[in-house]
C-alpha cells in the first residue's frame, strides 16, 4: 500500500529538548517536503529535499534541521532553538518536477510542554 | 518567487448554497494549479486540479475555473453539504519547479 507516513502522531516536549519526527514514503518520490501548519497561517514551507544528500532552507527554516540519507526519509528535527515550536507538522512529497500533485502525510502534532 | 492570494479566509454557507473560493497567483510561468481539502486534524487531500491548457474542469459538485490573463482561479462547489465543511487550500507550480505554493486556505463551514 503506497503513500506517506508520519509518526508519531502526537507528541509532547520539554523545553530546551530537541526532537525527531519521522517522514517516510513508498512512492518513490524525488522530493520531499516539510511544512508548519498554525491556525490562520496557512501551509509554511520549512525545509525541502529535492534528492538524497540535498536540502535547501523554505521560508521559516530557522530552529529546524534535517536530514536526507535515504530517499524513502526525511526526518526533521525540531531544536531547542526555535521558540515556539507547538504546531501541526505536514510531510509531503512529489515525483519531482512537473505537474503532479503532493501526497501528504497524516501529521504530527507537537505540543511543549 | 510565487505568491498566491485566497481568499476568503472564512466562508459560512447553509446546506445546499454554492461556494466560491478565489487565488490569485503572481507568476506566470506557473502552470498547475491544485485544490486540496483538509478535514479536521487530518492531512490535505487533492480534490480537483486544472492546468493552464484549460479553462474549466468539473468533478461532479466541484469546478474549478482559470484565468490565466488575470492570474485567478476558483474552486466553485455546488448544492454544498455538511461534509464538504473543512479548510481548503489553492496551490500554484510551475513544471520546472518542485515545490508548489500554498495559499493560505478558507475555512469552509456548512451549516445544516
Amino acid at each position: 500500500d503506497g503513500g506517506i507516513t508520519q509518526s508519531p502522531k502526537y507528541l509532547f516536549r520539554k523545553e530546551g529538548q530537541n526532537v525527531t519526527l519521522s517522514c517516510e514514503q513508498n512512492l518513490n518520490h524525488d522530493a520531499m517536503y516539510w511544512y508548519r501548519q498554525d491556525p490562520g497561517q496557512g501551509l509554511r514551507l520549512i525545509y525541502y529535499s529535492q534528492i538524497v544528500n540535498d536540502f535547501q532552507k523554505g521560508d521559516i527554516a530557522e530552529g529546524y534541521s534535517v536530514s536526507r540519507e535515504k530517499k524513502e526519509s526525511f526526518p526533521l528535527t525540531v531544536t531547542s532553538a526555535q521558540k515556539n515550536p507547538t504546531a501541526f507538522y505536514l510531510c509531503a512529497s512529489t515525483p519531482g518536477q512537473g505537474n503532479t500533485e503532493a501526497f501528504f502525510g497524516q501529521g504530527t502534532r507537537l505540543t511543549v510542554v | 518567487g510565487e505568491n498566491v492570494e485566497q481568499h476568503p479566509s472564512t466562508l459560512s454557507v447553509q446546506e445546499g448554497d454554492s461556494a466560491v473560493i478565489k487565488c490569485t497567483y503572481s507568476d506566470s510561468a506557473s502552470n498547475y494549479f491544485p485544490w486540496y481539502k483538509q478535514e479536521l486534524g487530518k492531512r490535505p487531500q487533492l480534490i480537483i486540479d486544472i492546468r493552464s491548457n484549460v479553462g474549466e474542469k468539473k468533478d461532479q459538485r466541484i469546478a474549478v475555473t482559470l484565468n490565466k490573463t488575470a492570474k485567478h482561479f476558483s474552486l466553485h462547489i455546488t448544492e454544498t453539504q455538511p461534509e464538504d465543511s473543512a479548510v481548503y487550500f489553492c496551490a500554484a507550480k510551475w513544471g520546472g519547479s518542485y515545490i508548489p505554493t500554498f495559499g493560505r486556505g478558507t475555512s469552509l463551514i456548512v451549516h445544516p
